[in-house]
């Protein structure tokens, strides 16, 4: 069955430290990885994606990794600010067919001051 | 600027009533698609595009129906026989060609019973 997992469920840091969210996924065959932030009340958008053959992708602040072999992948946020208090979700998608995203439920991130 | 507007941002829906929400975007894309986002879940497919006049049933299209008259307008209508409709409903394009999943989103539209 194919599913996208992820840890923690809600996390709380204070402001300026670093955190790293984590994706564990059995979706299969593979074809690219997403990271999205979404705030509340908005739609996601999106911070990084990765194909099978990257391990890690930088984007400011956030740099995601995979790990294909292990089906797993992370998003670390360096230096966090209050802006980063959002949901992060995995997103993974499969090679083929039209309706082929699968969607984590998402990691709540709250940064405290 | 270019983008998916979705409206209204709130919405209350009275028993045995149908409601429609408004999907729109001015990215030229040509597939859309409607999710459904409740609290500890991840996004829900209830419909999508590839193209106009025609549209698909995702994992949870019942109760739902949509239309694609134009490339820029997908709409969600919530029908009575949708039970429990109150969600967070997304809207999202994605551009011809993409790297499959690039998906862009609208702000969505909160649904709530009266």
């Amino acid at each position: 069955k194919n599913q996208v997992e992820q840890s923690p469920q809600s996390l709380i840091i204070l402001e300026g430290k670093n955190c790293t969210l984590q994706c564990n996924y059995t979706v299969s065959p593979f074809s690219n990885l997403r990271w999205y932030k979404q705030d509340t009340g908005r739609g996601p958008v999106s911070l990084t994606i990765m194909t099978f053959s990257e391990n890690t992708k930088s984007n400011g602040r956030y740099t995601a990794t995979l790990d294909a072999d292990t089906k797993q992948s992370s998003l670390h946020i360096t230096a966090s600010q209050l802006s980063d208090s959002a949901s992060y979700i995995c997103v993974v998608n499969l090679q083929t067919g039209a309706n082929n995203l699968f969607f984590g439920t998402g990691t709540r991130l709250t940064v405290i001051p | 600027d270019g983008g998916i507007t979705q409206s209204p941002k709130y919405l209350f829906r009275k028993e045995g009533q149908n409601v429609t929400l408004s999907c729109e975007q001015n990215l030229n894309h040509d597939a859309m698609y409607w999710y459904r986002q409740d609290p500890g879940q991840g996004l829900r497919l209830i419909y999508y595009s590839q193209i106009v006049n025609d549209f698909q049933k995702g994992d949870i299209a019942e109760g739902y129906s949509v239309s694609r008259e134009k490339k820029e307008s997908f709409p969600l209508t919530v029908t009575s026989a949708q039970k429990n409709p109150t969600a967070f409903y997304l809207c999202a394009s994605r551009p011809t060609g993409a790297v499959a999943g690039s998906q862009h989103f609208g702000d969505g539209t909160r649904l709530s019973i009266l």
